[in-house]
């Protein structure tokens, strides 16, 4: 049982480029969230999932898009990579909606 | 857009001292409060889940405890050790927000 899984680790990538960070969770649960974090800042939630062809926008969505084709994954993608968007990138799962929430291990994003 | 407010923001204690701080949310339309700790270099891990008012929950030295009516929860840590130093995140409504964190440091 992998729990949520997230490829790549890190990542640099060039103003204009697009790229999609890809997260999977083998746990069966139906909702989903992307993360952002910043030094000195909390953790933003940028889209969630409640499930397969559902997915709504969190706090930050801008910049950003998803979609969920499968239970299991739930890709972000970034189509034109700003330097505001430099950060850590955490996706989660849960069961159910206000359940507790299951951690990737994060992807490390630099802009440049 | 909410605030979560957590107090302080970093906290040093000596091994063995009981510490505790605190987290500040929207008292109204209140649905769960959710406690996390992160290790530097790990992700996320859930601690607890309060919903009643009046919530105490307990996991070995660590306990929380929540008021919904004037919208703070307090988290303790007694007798704290080496290995408790991390980052303690909450959460609200539906964990969309999260406060900034406490960072404890335990020093041997």
């Amino acid at each position: 049982n992998a729990g949520v899984t997230q490829t790549p680790k890190f990542r640099i990538l060039k103003i204009g480029q697009s790229m999609t960070l890809q997260c999977t969770q083998d746990m069966n649960h139906n909702y989903m969230y992307w993360y952002r974090q910043d030094p000195g800042m909390g953790l933003k939630l940028i889209y969630y999932s409640v499930g397969a062809g559902i997915t709504d926008k969190g706090e930050v969505p801008n910049g950003y898009n998803v979609s969920r084709s499968t239970t299991e994954d739930f890709p972000l993608r970034l189509e034109l990579a700003a330097p505001s968007q430099t950060s850590v990138y955490f996706c989660a799962s849960s069961y159910r909606q206000g359940g507790e929430q299951f951690f990737g291990p994060g992807t490390r994003l630099t802009v440049l | 857009i909410l605030n979560v407010e957590q107090s302080p923001q970093s906290l040093h204690v000596q091994e063995g001292d009981s510490t505790n701080f605190t987290c500040s949310f929207p008292s109204s339309n209140f649905y769960a409060l959710h406690w996390y700790r992160w290790e530097t270099a790990k992700s996320p891990e859930a601690l607890f889940v309060m919903t009643l008012n009046g919530d105490e929950k307990k996991k070995g030295r660590i306990s929380a405890t929540l008021n919904t009516k004037e919208g703070y929860s307090y988290l303790y840590i007694k007798g704290s050790q080496p290995e408790d130093s991390a980052t303690y995140l909450c959460a609200f409504r539906n964990q969309f927000y999260f406060g900034t964190g406490t960072s404890l440091t335990v020093i041997p």
